[in-house]
């Protein structure tokens, strides 16, 4: 029972373009919705986060927006730079339970010089 | 060090073996949180410890898998057994309170099992 879904598997953009990345999720009750960014062999770093009461969350390159009605979030990143080349997986948070954090699939950004 | 660290970064072990990893979750935070992740899938949720205890383990896919933290700091994640559908990669975290916005990863445990 998937309750976060990036249905894009991978994604190409040229150097200096945006990069939109999308997520879709089931569960209206979430609080948070993150993006952490995951190069080979390491683990996932946190990048970005918005509030479930926000619709819009901007931090340098790389913006969060949050459509509750549609339960879709999209993350920017521009310009992209090939840095940028990684992982992407989105992920929604719960503040109670213990199982609190549930994370889409990822999807592989490559950004081309 | 300031990050979560976890050993081996990996493992290659035969089918049917006992395998342990271990996670150092960030001085000072009380929750610590197993994931894996298998080739194409996404992080799929294991286990969670608020201090020592872990208030629900229905994450763990068999009872081939166990984990247990002591001292409300280094938690072990132990397979019996291994199969090979067991290949993954083990990811921890860990944030300051339980619930909290962000969570820490380690670089996590690559096993394989041949």
């Amino acid at each position: 029972d998937q309750q976060v879904k990036q249905n894009s598997p991978s994604l190409s953009v040229q150097e200096g373009r945006i990069s939109i990345l999308n997520c879709d999720y089931t569960n209206s009750m979430f609080d948070y919705f993150l993006w952490y960014k995951k190069y080979p062999a390491e683990g996932p770093t946190f990048l970005i986060s918005i509030s479930s009461i926000k619709d819009k969350n901007e931090d340098g390159r790389f913006t969060v927006f949050l459509n509750k009605s549609a339960k879709h979030l999209s993350l920017h990143i521009v310009p992209s730079q090939p840095g940028d080349s990684a992982v992407y997986f989105c992920a929604a948070l719960l503040l109670a339970g213990a199982n609190n954090l549930f994370f889409g699939t990822g999807t592989r950004l490559t950004v081309i010089p | 060090g300031a990050g979560v660290s976890q050993s081996p970064s990996n493992k290659v072990t035969e089918k049917g073996k006992d395998v342990e990893l271990r996670c150092d979750p960030i001085s000072g935070h009380t929750a610590l949180y197993w994931y894996r992740q298998s080739l194409g899938q996404g992080l799929e949720f294991l286990i969670y410890f608020q201090g020592n205890s872990a208030p629900d383990k229905s994450g763990l896919p068999s009872d081939r898998f166990s984990a247990e933290r002591t001292g409300g700091s280094v938690s072990t994640l132990t397979i019996q057994r291994t199969q090979q559908e067991d290949s993954a990669v083990y990811l921890c975290a860990s944030s300051l309170f339980p619930g909290q916005n962000t969570q820490y990863f380690g670089p996590g445990t690559r096993l394989t099992v041949l």
